[in-house]
């Protein structure tokens, strides 16, 4: 059975600081795909990022960054000179392909609040 | 850049009615999901939907719930008699394949 953690329930940090979302995955396929979602207060749902069970690499984008380490079945999320505008709750996620399409099992979210 | 729409943004209802929650998936999407979160909690899936029939669908999704997709267009939720705790947002998503799903913006379910 598919499993998304995410431990942290609340965090708070001030502008520019660094800050770092775990999440920690359970499957028992070999080919599953992980995904983070912010949900700002508006409360649409935002598409930040997709990886592959086969692809380690981890990857940047601006300020973001996703470190990706399958022995440890983790898929972190690191957020670089925080900025109020990051304020929102974010979700990992997990789905297991399959050809008839595929439905994800999201972690229980970490509500992230940047003061100015 | 096409995106997933959903309507009503808002939908207040009394307890026992029926609703009906629209959706219009990407044009070219052939994978169509929908997801509820009740206020303050996570994101639970309810139901996929692939080649005009249902795929998947979790334990919440009892005989209550029906999924339609009418024409090329629209995929529609409804919900035959509600109940209280069946408030939430509902989101729908859409897919071209297997893989990364887009969501809409959701609508806000108020059961009274």
């Amino acid at each position: 059975a598919q499993k998304v953690t995410q431990a942290q329930t609340e965090i708070s940090v001030v502008e520019k600081e660094d800050v770092t979302l775990d999440c920690v995955y359970e499957t028992r396929d070999t080919t599953y795909y992980l995904f983070w979602y912010k949900q700002p207060p508006s409360g649409e749902l935002v598409f930040l990022i997709r990886r592959n069970s086969f692809d380690e690499q981890n990857e940047i984008s601006g300020r973001y960054s996703w470190n990706f380490q399958k022995s440890t079945s983790s898929f972190n999320f690191t957020i670089t000179a925080s900025q109020v505008v990051d304020s929102a709750v974010y979700f990992c996620a997990l789905s297991e392909a399959r050809n008839y399409g595929q439905n994800f099992v999201f972690g229980p979210g970490t509500r992230l609040s940047v003061l100015p | 850049e096409p995106e997933v729409t959903q309507t009503p943004s808002h939908q207040v209802t009394q307890m026992g009615q029926e609703v009906i929650l629209r959706c219009v998936p990407i044009s070219n999407h052939l994978y169509f999901y929908w997801y509820r979160q009740i206020l303050g909690q996570k994101v639970e899936f309810l139901v996929s939907f692939y080649n005009n029939e249902i795929s998947e669908k979790s334990e919440i999704f009892d005989d209550q719930f029906s999924v339609e997709r009418p024409d090329g267009s629209n995929f529609t939720l409804k919900i035959r008699s509600t109940k209280l705790e069946d408030s939430a947002m509902y989101f729908c998503a859409s897919s071209p394949g297997p893989e990364t799903q887009y969501f809409g913006p959701g609508t806000r379910l108020l059961v009274l």
